[in-house]
């Protein structure tokens, strides 16, 4: 009930095109779905993330789209750029005197220029 | 730059051996996380400390322990090392306003020869 699954493992998209990665949770206290992005030999860093009372949020080429009753979130990534090429993660989180976050087990991104 | 310190950037042992992982949360914030990174395995969190009490135990093996102390920085030590304890260590600190975006440090490599 705590997992998070993460599809595709791997992903190649042409400069220009759009990236799309899905996750799956089960658990539904879950209430915090953010999706990290992580550079070669860097730590993840925050990219977007939602909340399950809107069904999408969008920030310049980086969009969420979050169906609650399906229990599936998905990032949407437009005009996928080469500087975009990085590992990403979804997870999900609930507050419980801390945040408890369950990571997917990412997507390796690489656009071609 | 994330504000959060890791400390070392790389390390080499043998099995057998322990080592001590350090973490300095950025200015200000209580909590400190520490999750693992393996390959093709995403991040599997660790264990959760808040101004220096433990909150939440993860999938910690019972050789590895940590502790947060009053100037708020955390140690993370790893004993009887084993080949399959190589991975990349991760801590992350979230701010007190609770937002829970976790923030990150570098990372310490590890490898057990």
């Amino acid at each position: 009930q705590q997992q998070v699954k993460q599809s595709p493992q791997s992903l190649i998209v042409q400069k220009g095109g759009i990236s799309i990665i899905n996750c799956a949770y089960e658990n539904t206290a879950f209430d915090y779905f953010p999706w990290y992005q992580q550079f070669p030999g860097k730590g993840p860093a925050l990219l977007i993330a939602i909340r399950p009372d809107v069904s999408e949020k969008k920030e310049g080429r980086f969009t969420i789209s979050f169906n609650k009753s399906a229990k599936q979130f998905s990032l949407h990534i437009m005009d996928s750029q080469p500087g975009d090429s990085a590992t990403y993660f979804c997870a999900a989180s609930i507050e419980t005197g801390g945040f408890k976050t369950i990571f997917g087990a990412g997507t390796r991104l690489f656009v071609k220029a | 730059d994330s504000g959060v310190t890791q400390t070392p950037k790389h390390l080499i042992t043998a099995t057998g051996q322990r080592v001590t992982l350090r973490c300095s949360p950025r200015s200000g914030d209580l909590s400190v996380y520490w999750y693992q990174q393996s390959l093709d395995q995403g991040l599997q969190f660790l264990i959760h400390y808040y101004n220096g009490e433990e909150r939440a135990k993860g999938n910690i093996l019972e050789r590895f322990s940590a502790q947060q102390f009053p100037d708020l920085h955390s140690e993370l030590n790893l004993s009887s090392l084993e080949l399959g304890d190589s991975a990349l260590y991760f801590c992350a600190s979230t701010s007190r306003a609770n937002t829970g975006e976790l923030f990150f440090g570098e990372g310490s490599r590890l490898t057990v020869l």
